[in-house]
């Protein structure tokens, strides 16, 4: 299954450092996410995006900044994060964000390790 | 508030029947996804309920009772490769998921 990608699968990083994790959907959906999932926990919502618009973010850290460039690609840019931002970050799409009960679409993640 | 219940983990027999339940409570409720996680991998999509009944798809059902605020996945003929984590989410009226943290399902030859 490759309808939706990401990249890096794996990253390490001090915390000082700036990276981005990429998200790419070929399912020509219009509604993407951004998902934290921590051992045992609940998926976290951190961020929506419909039509290319934000539409929801659920109080995530300024050290977390999305951008959406157009509706095939989503980027998550991280600075200075902290240990406790270690998790597997998920991006999931969806036809239409707006239009009623609509199925997600998960890439695999990218497993994160703050030093 | 808004709160998904599932067992956090199960042991079942290759071969065998295994049912997960998952009780939810949202305000209000537009359906119930589950969805099955391998290690390391993707959350792939499993089956959607918004009516109550039981729903059949080959070796795996889901159930919904809305009255009840419960489900159920239904898993027969157990695999090795079922193992893996499954997870409950319901739609709550908002249309936003509402995440139960996954059952771990251990199959045992």
């Amino acid at each position: 299954e490759t309808g939706v990608t990401q990249t890096p699968r794996h990253l390490v990083m001090g915390m000082t450092n700036k990276k981005s994790l990429k998200c790419e959907q070929h399912l020509g959906h219009n509604a993407m996410y951004w998902y934290k999932q921590s051992a045992k926990k609940p998926l976290e919502l951190m961020f929506v995006y419909s039509l290319e618009e934000r539409v929801e973010n659920n109080s995530v850290p300024s050290r977390f900044s999305p951008e959406c460039p157009n509706s095939s690609h989503l980027f998550l840019h991280l600075h200075t994060l902290q240990p406790e931002d270690s998790a597997l970050y998920l991006c999931a799409s969806s036809q239409n964000r707006l239009a009623g009960p609509d199925t997600q679409y998960f890439g695999p993640g990218t497993r994160l390790t703050v030093l | 508030g808004q709160n998904i219940d599932q067992p956090t983990e199960m042991t079942a027999t290759e071969g065998a029947i295994v049912q997960i339940n998952c009780t939810y409570q949202t305000s209000g409720f537009n359906g119930l996804f589950w969805y099955q996680q391998h290690a390391g991998e993707a959350p792939t999509f499993l089956s959607y309920n918004v009516l109550d009944g039981l729903e059949e798809k080959g070796r795996f059902s889901s159930f919904l009772s809305r009255s009840k605020g419960y489900s159920y996945l239904l898993l027969k003929e157990l695999q090795m490769k079922d193992s893996a984590s499954y997870l409950c989410a319901a739609l709550d009226s908002n249309y936003q998921l509402i995440w139960g943290a996954g059952t771990k399902l251990i199959i045992k030859p």
